[in-house]
Order: C-alpha cells, then structure tokens, then sequence
C-alpha cells in the first residue's frame, strides 16, 4: 500500500494563477480530508468528503474547491492564488472518519 | 477561534523522564480526542486517542487523560526517549465527523 499520497511535493504560484493539488490513496477510505499547516496556527480543515460525490466545508474554505468523483481521488483547486494561500497542505483519509492517515505534504509559495 | 489549544508551543524533558502536554478545547460537542506526532518534512501520524466516556487511555509509554468537565486532556509519555523529540499536535472532532480541529501543536525535544 502506498498509503495517501500527494503531488506536488513543491510548488511556486504566482498571484492569480491556479492550480490543483492532487491526493490520492488507495486504503478504500470513505473519508478524505485537506488542511493548511501554517506557523502557530496548527492544522486547519479546508474542505472533507465523507464519501463519492459527497463534500462539506472546513474551517478555512474561501479560496479553494474540491470534488470527490472516486473514493480514492480528492483534488484540491486553487481558483486564483493568492499569497495568504502560502502554506504546507496536507491530505487526509480515514476509515471511521477520526484515525487520519496523512500524506507527506505539499509547501505552496504564492509569489 | 481556535476551539483546541495547545498553550505550551515547546517544552524541554530529559531523557527517561516523564513528558506531559496539555490541550484545552473549547466546543462540548467534542467526543472524540486525539493525538498527532509530526517530524520535520513529513505528514502528522497518528499516535493515541480517546472517547469521551472514557477518562484514560493507555498505549504502551503513551497514557492520554481526560477530563470532560475542565475541557483538558493530557499525553503523558514515560519515559521519554529521544527518539521522541518531534511536534506534538492535540485533536478534537464530534462522533462519526470529519470536521476535526487540532491545536497549534507542542514541540518536544528530549536531551540524551
């Protein structure tokens, strides 16, 4: 099992432009989750899915939007990046939707 | 406003004592707690978690206490190893959701 996994390990925006960050995980999870990691913020929930076809907003969701068309893909768009949208993102999964399995991340800079 | 908080960002053991770190919420729909280890350059990973009925839990060195009516629990590690020197993030979500909140994370550093 390769677990959760994320691309793009790094990536470099400049304002305005849009992107997609991938997270795929081959677990069979129902529940998949993103979250932002910034400086003595912690983690912060963006959006989550409990299950195919089936998304709800996190703490932090302007800016971002997401879809579940498979239970093992949740692709996290930025529409048009801004610099707050600096940050380390994180994706998740879960069976029981508690027990988080996370990838190893992607470091954004919006220039 | 941070529902979970972690109000120590760094705390300092030596090694084969006990580590403690605390974590304070704040939403009474919170049922279930966790608690996350993270390493530089790597994604959190799971480490202990309890149910609100429950007031302990114990997993090896790892013991998480829980005390409803403050709003605390607590991660005790004994003894505290090196190895162990990571950060340190506390977990809250309602029963069966996916809307969890963390705190902003302790950093541990265990001396040799």
């Amino acid at each position: 099992n390769a677990g959760v996994t994320q691309t793009p390990k790094f990536q470099v925006l400049k304002t305005g432009q849009s992107m997609t960050l991938q997270c795929a995980q081959d677990m069979n999870h129902e529940y998949m989750s993103w979250y932002r990691q910034d400086p003595g913020m912690g983690l912060r929930l963006i959006h989550y899915s409990v299950g195919a076809g089936i998304t709800d907003q996190g703490e932090v969701p302007n800016g971002y939007n997401v879809s579940r068309s498979t239970t093992e893909d949740f692709p996290l768009r930025l529409l048009s990046a801004a610099p707050s949208q600096t940050s380390v993102y994180f994706c998740a999964s879960s069976a029981e939707g508690n027990e988080q399995f996370f990838g190893p991340g992607t470091r954004l800079t919006v220039l | 406003d941070q529902q979970v908080k972690q109000n120590s960002p760094s705390l300092s053991v030596q090694e084969g004592r006990i580590s403690i770190l605390n974590c304070d919420y704040t939403n009474s729909m919170f049922d279930y707690f966790l608690w996350y280890k993270k390493y530089p350059a790597e994604g959190p990973t799971f480490l202990i978690s309890i149910s609100s009925i429950k007031d302990k839990n114990e997993d090896g060195r790892f013991t998480v206490f829980l005390n409803k009516s403050a709003k605390h629990l607590s991660l005790h590690i004994v003894p505290s190893q090196p190895g162990d020197s990571a950060v340190y993030f506390c977990a809250a979500s309602p029963a069966n959701n996916n809307d969890m909140r963390f705190g902003a994370g302790t950093r541990l550093t265990v001396k040799p």
